[in-house]
């Protein structure tokens, strides 16, 4: 099955324990990004990636990491979380960098900082 | 800069009725427009996308959406609305970066 998968779904943490948010599609997509949902505020970017070493700041880059060291993992990392950090996390994939290709999004990591 | 906006938070209609989900875009260029749906507890699901020819675009589960360049505009419609399509509806816009509208949230009432 076609999918993009999140690990962990639920976590709760204390500001400045470093944490790593897994991500993995299964598509041989090209693109791939992280975003973050808050109320009232919709989805916002954090970082993309167009392939595999090509990463790039979305609108909302401090405080997070990426890497795209192989093409189906894109792992988000929070060096030092604090409790602004607390929100739910898409990672999505889709097939090359044109404009026209709708995106594929995990399940969601709702991450508590506290 | 690419901007998209959703003016309406959240949308109520009457099971059977049509629905209009509104969305306005400003981009530099030809827009490359989106709608996806989020269910509760679940990431986005794509709907439809307009990318350029026809100004009705249709989609899944019935949704169509119509472009129009003139006043920058991409409404999401339906054109009987179910109990099943309440959730949380978003627009976007991509060139190599996609930007979200804030979203709205449509409740269909039996």
């Amino acid at each position: 099955e076609a999918q993009v998968t999140q690990n962990p779904r639920y976590l709760i943490t204390v500001t400045g324990k470093k944490l790593t948010v897994t991500c993995s599609q299964n598509m041989n997509h090209e693109y791939m990004s992280w975003y973050r949902q808050d109320p009232g505020l919709g989805l916002r970017q954090i970082y993309y990636s167009m392939n595999v070493e090509v990463t790039d700041k979305g609108d909302v880059p401090e405080g997070y990491k990426v890497s795209r060291k192989e093409k189906r993992n894109f792992p988000l990392i929070l060096e030092s979380p604090s409790p602004n950090q607390t929100s739910l996390y898409f990672c999505a994939s889709s097939h090359r960098t044109s404009g026209n290709n709708e995106q594929f999004f995990g399940p969601g990591t709702r991450l508590t900082v506290l | 800069a690419q901007s998209v906006a959703q003016p309406e938070d959240q949308v109520n209609v009457a099971e059977g009725n049509p629905l209009t989900v509104k969305c306005t875009y400003s981009v530099s260029g030809n827009p490359y427009l989106f709608w996806y749906v989020q269910y509760p507890n679940r990431g986005l699901q794509f709907l439809l996308k307009y990318i350029t020819g026809d100004n009705l675009v249709k989609g899944s589960y019935g949704f169509e959406a119509e472009f129009n360049k003139s006043q920058t505009s991409f409404h999401l419609k339906k054109p009987s609305a179910l109990v099943s399509d309440s959730a949380l509806y978003f627009c976007a816009v991509r060139d190599y970066k996609y930007i979200f509208g804030t979203g709205t949230r449509l409740k269909v009432l039996a």
